[in-house]
């Protein structure tokens, strides 16, 4: 099986505008979800999508968002960025043990 | 809240010895899970052991074994045979009931890692 995808690799955003990341699960896997790692506050939990609803929430600010798709695609979505706001992005994709496997990421950088 | 806590912010094993890596929990919940994660340079995160906290039995995967004790909250990873490529950032991870199933949440909270160095 193909592992988890996440395009893009590498993007370099400028403060205020706005950034979409996407991540394809592994085939069969309907949960997917987002943590954002950063030096200072390790890997943080941002949201969980199954079957298109969000089922769970992390501690971050409306301007993360999500959603995912009837495939089990998701995006998920930073507006108005913030320098604080570069980051390693990570996907998620979940068996129904709840074993997460984990993209390659997405390195956000906002100048 | 449910926290982890791993002490050892970096260790390193000279090649072939064993390495034993800690992490403690805090959880008022009595199933969960518990997952030891590796990320190399390469920042890939690879799952490398799992343990449910309802089986006493301990896991292992090839070299890599965990001394799971549930009382003391205590879910330690022993990689024996040390291997160069076993050099990265591990992470302890504890996972609790999801939310349907009467938990707090079903999201991975992780430790803050420690650096873990293998020489030649």
């Amino acid at each position: 099986k193909a592992g988890v995808t996440q395009t893009p690799r590498y993007l370099i955003k400028t403060r205020g505008q706005q950034v979409t990341l996407s991540c394809s699960p592994i085939s069969g896997h309907r949960s997917v979800s987002w943590y954002q790692q950063t030096p200072g506050q390790g890997l943080q939990f941002l949201f969980e999508y199954f079957s298109e609803t969000q089922r769970n929430k992390g501690n971050f600010p409306g301007r993360f968002s999500g959603r995912q798709f009837s495939n089990s695609r998701s995006e998920m979505n930073v507006s108005t960025l913030e320098l604080g706001d570069s980051a390693l992005y990570l996907c998620a994709s979940s068996t129904d043990r709840g074993e997460q496997y984990f993209g390659p990421g997405t390195r956000l950088t906002v100048t | 809240a449910q926290t982890v806590t791993q002490s050892q912010p970096e260790m390193s094993v000279q090649e072939a010895e064993t390495v034993t890596l800690s992490c403690t929990y805090d959880t008022s919940e009595n199933n969960y899970y518990l997952f030891w994660y590796k990320q190399p340079p390469s920042r890939q995160m690879i799952l490398v052991i799992r343990q449910e906290a309802y089986k006493q039995q301990n896991a292992t995967e090839n070299r890599f074994s965990v001394n799971f004790q549930k009382t003391a909250k205590s879910f330690s990873l022993k990689i024996s045979d040390s291997q160069l490529g076993d050099t990265a950032m591990y992470f302890c991870a504890f996972k609790g009931q999801d939310k349907s199933y009467g938990g707090s949440q079903g999201n991975l909270i992780f430790g803050k890692g420690t650096k873990l160095s293998v020489k030649p």
